[in-house]
């Protein structure tokens, strides 16, 4: 079956880094993707990546190993505004999203 | 340019009844997609469209039925609506599959009791 992995609910730090991870097996495998969504709205693009490495925008990094199945979006400097849920996202041979339950991270001052 | 536009933004409906959520885009994007996400879970693809007149089931279709006959709409379709149908409804599109983003309208809060 297919299945994506990520923590349910994290806590930081105002200003400081967080990891976020999101592991995955899914049937074939056409790009990784992060979206942001904050609390009754709709997900927004942050990432995308497809080859192996790290790919950086701004405060966000977001970093993939195909041969491990794993990605992590890193965030720098946060923000209360950076208060939001995290969803991982994978594109399968059939290129359709396969997405994780996706991460709460709760940001206090 | 709207982006992509969804109605209505909530329903309450009672058990066995019908409906249609809307949603339109006008970005010309030949990909649209319906979804569900249920608190906790990840977004469920319900049914998808490449272009007009083409349509194909995702995930859990099951109860939905839609439609795509311009490439602006793509309302999705709850016949004998049940409980468990209750859901948050994202309606995103895309210019084709290898996009690097979908986008995605502000969602339909449906309940069924």
């Amino acid at each position: 079956g297919q299945n994506i992995d990520q923590p349910t609910e994290m806590t930081a730090t105002e200003g400081a880094i967080v990891q976020i991870n999101c592991t995955y097996q899914t049937s074939g495998f056409n790009g990784l993707f992060w979206y942001q969504q904050h609390a009754g709205e709709a997900p927004t693009f942050l990432s995308y990546n497809v080859l192996d490495g790290l790919e950086e925008k701004g405060r966000f990094s977001s970093f993939l190993s195909r041969s491990k199945g794993y990605s992590y979006l890193l965030l720098k400097e946060l923000q209360m505004k950076d208060s939001a849920s995290y969803l991982c996202a994978v594109r399968d041979s059939n290129y359709q999203l396969i997405w994780g339950a996706g991460t709460k991270l709760i940001i206090k001052p | 340019n709207a982006g992509v536009t969804q109605t209505p933004k909530f329903r309450i409906l009672k058990i066995g009844q019908s409906m249609t959520l809307q949603c339109a885009q006008d970005m010309n994007h030949n990909y649209m997609y319906w979804y569900r996400q249920d608190p906790g879970m990840g977004l469920k693809l319900i049914y998808y469209s490449v272009g007009a007149g083409i349509t194909d089931k995702g995930e859990v279709p099951n109860g939905y039925n839609v439609s795509r006959s311009t490439t602006e709409d793509f309302p999705l379709r709850l016949e004998l609506a049940a409980p468990s149908q209750t859901s948050v409804y994202f309606c995103a599109s895309s210019y084709e599959a290898s996009s690097y983003e979908q986008y995605f309208g502000p969602g339909t809060r449906l309940t069924v009791t």
